[in-house]
């Protein structure tokens, strides 16, 4: 079975432009969680969807977004790019309906903004 | 809300010396605990988890954890470790199910001949 993927892998941006990362999970996987990874921050929860739904969110401004289409593929949107945006981007899927559901983790999208 | 504190950012050791890495949470509710480990360039991987029960939990590569209530610790142990374990290990919580992951801010393991 193939792994949770993450396209673009590399991503060079400049302040005040938007981007889009996307993140094809594990088939049958419903739910994908998105991370943000810093040396400053570490890693930080972005938003989890579920059906098309946002189910969980943390704690980021507006400028962060997401969606998941009908076939569970997901994309966050970064609008207004700042330097502090530069991150590595993870993706995360993960089965529903158990008491517990492990999330498995995509290589990444390390976006750099100049 | 929940943390999660990783006391030490890095941890040399010499091959086949026995490790740990220490993790501390702080929760007002019961919470999922959770080891990853990142190698470069990579995403994160499920080393361990204590959902319930046992508290001593055993994963993947030998390693294993401990969860402790009263100290609110979930530290990882290894008796023996290789070149192969170098790598950075993130301590998480969840309170809904292993969503919403918590991380702490990650231990660099290097282990050297």
């Amino acid at each position: 079975k193939a792994g949770v993927t993450q396209t673009p892998r590399y991503l060079i941006k400049t302040r005040g432009q938007q981007v889009t990362l996307s993140c094809s999970p594990i088939s049958g996987h419903r739910s994908v969680s998105w991370y943000q990874q810093t040396p400053g921050q570490g890693l930080q929860f972005l938003f989890e969807y579920f059906s098309e739904t946002q189910r969980n969110k943390g704690n980021f401004p507006g400028r962060f977004s997401g969606r998941q289409f009908s076939n569970s593929r997901s994309e966050m949107n970064v609008s207004t790019l700042e330097l502090g945006d530069s991150a590595l981007y993870l993706c995360a899927s993960s089965l529903v309906g158990q008491q517990y559901n492990e999330q498995f983790f995509g290589p990444g999208t390390r976006l750099t903004v100049l | 809300a929940q943390s999660v504190t990783q006391l030490d950012s890095q941890v040399p050791v010499f091959e086949e010396a026995p490790v740990e890495l220490r993790c501390n949470y702080s929760s007002s509710v019961s919470v999922y605990l959770f080891w990853y480990v990142q190698y470069p360039n990579q995403g994160l991987q499920l080393l361990l988890k204590y959902l319930s029960g046992s508290t001593l939990v055993k994963g993947i590569n030998g390693f294993e954890a401990e969860f402790n209530k009263s100290q609110t610790s979930f530290h990882l142990r290894k008796p023996s470790v290789h070149i192969s374990d170098t790598a950075e290990y993130f301590c998480a919580v969840s309170l809904n199910s292993g969503y919403a992951l918590n991380f702490g801010k990650g231990t660099s393991l290097l282990v050297t001949p």
